[in-house]
């Protein structure tokens, strides 16, 4: 059974920082497109960030380029976003996603992150 | 950036009804790379629909998508009471992915 499970996410003031991690079992974690997607509260869903199977490809969402770090680490099928510089804008619930071909067949229950003073 | 729009924000009907959401897109989506999720309170999205018209494993079949280019529909033949959710398009045909704003289906 494919699962998802995140971690890291808190309260955090503007212009901090946060690390997110996602831990995956049940598939072969090597083999996956792996992507980041966030829920502000009460909106829609907006895709963050992706990274390819072995981390040589990375995109992001423009309003994340410069502040936002995918990366993983397949010996440990773990999932990160680094965050940093956040603002208000980014409280949302964070999910953790499994890409298949380009949609996310598999999600984890995600993560709040608050940015707030 | 690929936008999608869709429409309409909320649809009310009643269970046993047909609805009928449509997803547009800002420019042709390449491979009809297009997805559909539903979302209920509280649970993370599910996968509909991949590739505009195929259903993912376990997709009941009164879920259909069609369309191509820019404009994509997602069809529930006969509403049951567990469909009444929020349904996104979501587009993969470039590097950089993007979601329609979301439609909501509700009880009328």
């Amino acid at each position: 059974e494919v699962q998802l499970v995140e971690s890291g996410g808190g309260l955090v003031q503007p212009g901090g920082s946060l690390r997110l991690s996602c831990a995956a079992s049940g598939f072969t974690f090597s083999s996956y497109w792996m992507s980041w997607v966030r829920q502000a509260p009460g909106k829609g869903l907006e895709w963050v960030a992706n990274i390819k199977q072995d981390g040589s490809e990375k995109y992001y969402v423009d309003s994340v380029k410069g502040r936002f770090t995918i990366s993983r680490d397949n010996a440990k099928n773990s999932l990160y976003l680094q965050m940093n510089s956040l603002r208000a804008e980014d409280t949302a619930v964070y999910y953790c996603a499994k890409n298949e071909g380009g949609t996310f067949d598999y999600w984890g229950q995600g993560t709040l992150v608050t940015v707030s003073s | 950036e690929i936008v999608l729009t869709q429409s309409p924000g909320t649809l009310s009907l009643s269970p046993g009804e047909r609805a009928t959401l449509s997803c547009r897109a800002s420019q042709s989506v390449s491979s009809s790379y297009l997805a559909w999720y539903q979302q209920k309170p509280g649970q993370a999205p599910r996968l509909l629909i991949y590739g505009a018209s195929s259903r993912a494993t376990g997709i009941p079949d009164r879920f259909s998508g069609s369309g191509s280019g820019t404009d994509f529909t997602l069809t529930i033949s006969r509403l049951e009471p567990e469909d009444f959710a929020v349904y996104y398009c979501q587009q993969y045909g470039s590097p950089t992915w993007t979601f329609g704003q979301g439609t909501k289906v509700e009880i009328k």
